[in-house]
């Protein structure tokens, strides 16, 4: 079944602990990016990386870093949490960028509370 | 950048109710996609339509692109029909999805 997964669905951290957070798809897609969202503001980009070794800071990318050593991973890494990260985040691939025939995937979402 | 409007914010409705659901963009589009957000928060591709009309099953969507606006029809809604509706664009030359700020429907039973 073509998806993007991410892990973990659930997570609960204290300030400072650094994690990460996991995103996989088997669509072969060039294109992934990371969004969090939150009440009132909605869902913004972090990051997004348009191929392997090319990545591009989003909206919001504070606080965050990714990587694209394969093309199926695009994980999400928070060196030191902050209470102010706790959101839900989504993972998202593409065929291409732009334009983009087939629309994004979008992964479950990772709830995450940093405390 | 791009904006996204959606209206209206929030609808309820009787089960077996027809409702519209519209988005308004503020710019060409390459890529518009319909998404229902569930309880569970998992974001469902309902729709990709940038231009022109689809359906599937009591759901379908209209994309004006020339009057950049889209159009989501749920005919004889259901309870699990309940969640957020959202409107997402990409415009051409970017790499970001828009979302606009939703439609939060509740079908009551």
């Amino acid at each position: 079944e073509a998806q993007v997964t991410q892990n973990p669905r659930y997570l609960i951290t204290v300030t400072g602990k650094k994690l990460t957070v996991t995103c996989s798809q088997n669509m072969n897609h060039e294109y992934m990016s990371w969004y969090r969202q939150d009440p009132g503001l909605g869902l913004r980009q972090i990051y997004y990386s348009m191929n392997v070794e090319v990545t591009d800071k989003g909206d919001v990318p504070e606080g965050y870093k990714v990587s694209r050593k394969e093309k199926r991973n695009f994980p999400l890494i928070l060196e030191s949490p902050s209470p102010n990260q706790t959101s839900l985040y989504f993972c998202a691939s593409s065929p291409v960028s732009s334009p983009a025939p087939y629309g994004y995937t979008f992964g479950s979402g990772t709830r995450l509370t940093v405390v | 950048g791009i904006q996204v409007e959606q209206s209206p914010p929030d609808l309820i409705l009787q089960e077996g109710a027809n409702s519209t659901l519209r988005c308004n963009f503020s710019d060409s589009v390459n890529n518009l996609q319909w998404f229902h957000q569930n309880p569970w928060g998992q974001l469902i591709n309902l729709f990709y339509i940038p231009s022109g009309t689809k359906q599937n099953g009591r759901l379908s969507a209209t994309t004006v692109a020339t009057e950049r606006y889209s159009l989501l029809y749920i005919s004889s809604s259901q309870t699990t029909d309940s969640g957020v509706y959202f409107c997402a664009v990409d415009s051409y030359n970017n790499n970001d999805m828009r979302f606009g700020a939703g439609t939060r429907l509740t079908v009551k039973p």
